[in-house]
């Protein structure tokens, strides 16, 4: 099975950039399908958006305008940048991937990311 | 936006018994649905993928089934490690959305 290694701050300031990294090993990072998900605190999980091996994207509209999301194959890693962060940005954030279309099987411990001054 | 709605946001049930959680798109998701369970501190756990195909390793008490709007997850035989949230997540369409949970908790 794959291990995904998330990466990155803690702690973010308002109207500043966040930035995680998600490392996979264990598997060809080209037989899966990519995602960041994120969880803020006591609610369901929220699709951020979605990479292809190849580099393209799917995004959610809620956070398209702040979303970039990248993959580096040989270094078998792909990455989250998310743009004007605010308090409502404060969550625990997730890479995930699946060999089956969309349903992720395989998570990273999560990330706790805060946004605060 | 597809919108999944889960209820009830909290079931009691005892151990050995059996839970019935249900999930509901706000439109046909097809057979795109996905069930994960979740305990504090913890990464979401793939259960349940293509509304009724068990993820590897996952056991035999847990069976999901519904297509279109309704699903519904069963767990058979409730064992203790079994007691947590769980998710629904729909993949039909884009954004993904999940629900927003139902708590089973022991009774």
């Amino acid at each position: 099975q794959v291990q995904l290694q998330e990466s990155g701050p803690g702690l973010v300031k308002p109207s500043e950039t966040l930035s995680l990294t998600c490392t996979v090993s264990g598997d060809s990072i080209n037989g899966y399908y990519w995602s960041w998900i994120r969880q803020p605190p006591g609610k369901g999980p929220e699709w951020i958006g979605y990479i292809h091996y190849s580099g393209s994207t799917t995004y959610n509209p809620s956070l398209k305008s702040r979303v970039t999301i990248s993959v580096d194959t040989s270094k078998t890693q792909f990455s989250l940048r998310l743009n004007s962060v605010t308090a409502t940005d404060t969550a625990v954030y997730y890479c995930a991937g699946g060999q089956q279309w969309l349903s992720f099987d395989s998570w990273g411990q999560g990330n706790l990311v805060t946004v605060s001054s | 936006e597809i919108v999944m709605t889960q209820s009830p946001a909290t079931l009691s049930v005892s151990p050995g018994e059996r839970a019935t959680l249900s999930c509901r798109a706000s439109q046909s998701v097809s057979i795109s649905l996905a069930w994960y369970q979740q305990k504090p501190g913890q990464a979401p756990r793939l259960l349940i993928y293509g509304a009724s195909t068990r993820a590897t390793g996952i056991p035999g008490r847990f069976s999901g089934s519904g297509s279109g709007t309704e699903f519904t997850l069963t767990i058979s035989g409730l064992q203790s490690e079994d007691f947590a949230i769980y998710y629904c997540q729909q993949y039909n369409n884009w954004p993904l959305a999940f629900g927003q949970g139902t708590r089973l908790e022991i009774k």
